[in-house]
């Protein structure tokens, strides 16, 4: 089946601070979504992305297909962006079953 | 809109025991996934129901998991005779037919002691 690596696994950043956090896939998608894991377990929807570029306020995206990768953007990061971050993709077959990464454990500090 | 809903928030129960788990979807969504998270295996599909075709059940670890959805709509998650690597977070998805975005539920926690 197809794999998903996210990186890095963990990062510290400073209120105010920018970061990317990266999302490789191993075969091409159909679907390929981004969300944001809150201290309570809840799965947000940040962006539903199989190509191109997308932004919502402080956040965007971009997903390369072609080079079998996508980015996500954090500008200006506030301590509300806490949390772990999970990319999903899915890439065909009869089910569309999402296939997630380990995750990026995102810490914005005061 | 009301999103995706999902009960109990918490179950513990003793290994051994049946489980029920209740999914209700946002309204109009076709799809209904059964996920789950749990802490070694990151978050892995479990089950698939579209409209009124037979559900795609490939992700069940085992026999004694099972899902029925009725009327298109409400789903429920048995657990049969449950055990310790059960305890999990177990989230339901729903979406529109085909590669489309899921919407999660706030998932329900279950503890086998």
């Amino acid at each position: 089946g197809i794999q998903v690596e996210q990186s890095p696994p963990d990062l510290i950043l400073q209120e105010g601070a920018n970061s990317t956090l990266r999302c490789n896939f191993s075969d091409s998608v159909n679907n390929l979504q981004w969300f944001h894991q809150n201290p309570w377990g809840q799965l947000i929807n940040l962006f539903y992305i199989p190509s191109g570029t997308k932004q919502n306020g402080r956040l965007s995206a971009t997903t390369v297909a072609t080079e079998r990768y996508s980015l996500l953007y954090i500008s200006s990061s506030q301590t509300t962006d806490s949390g772990v971050y999970f990319c999903a993709v899915e890439s065909g077959g009869s089910n569309y079953k999402l296939t997630f990464g380990k995750g990026t454990l995102l810490t914005v500090n005061p | 809109g009301a999103g995706v809903s999902q009960s109990p928030s918490n179950k513990v129960t003793e290994k051994g025991k049946d489980v029920e788990l209740r999914c209700d979807p946002i309204s109009g969504h076709t799809a209904l996934y059964w996920y789950r998270q749990s802490l070694g295996q990151g978050l892995e599909f479990l089950i698939y129901f579209q409209g009124n075709s037979a559900p795609d059940k490939s992700g069940l670890p085992s026999d004694r998991f099972s899902a029925e959805r009725t009327g298109g709509s409400v789903s429920t998650l048995t657990i049969q005779r449950t055990q310790q690597e059960d305890s999990a977070v177990y989230l339901c998805a729903s979406g529109l037919a085909g590669p489309d975005t899921q919407y999660f539920g706030p998932g329900t926690r279950l503890t086998v002691l």
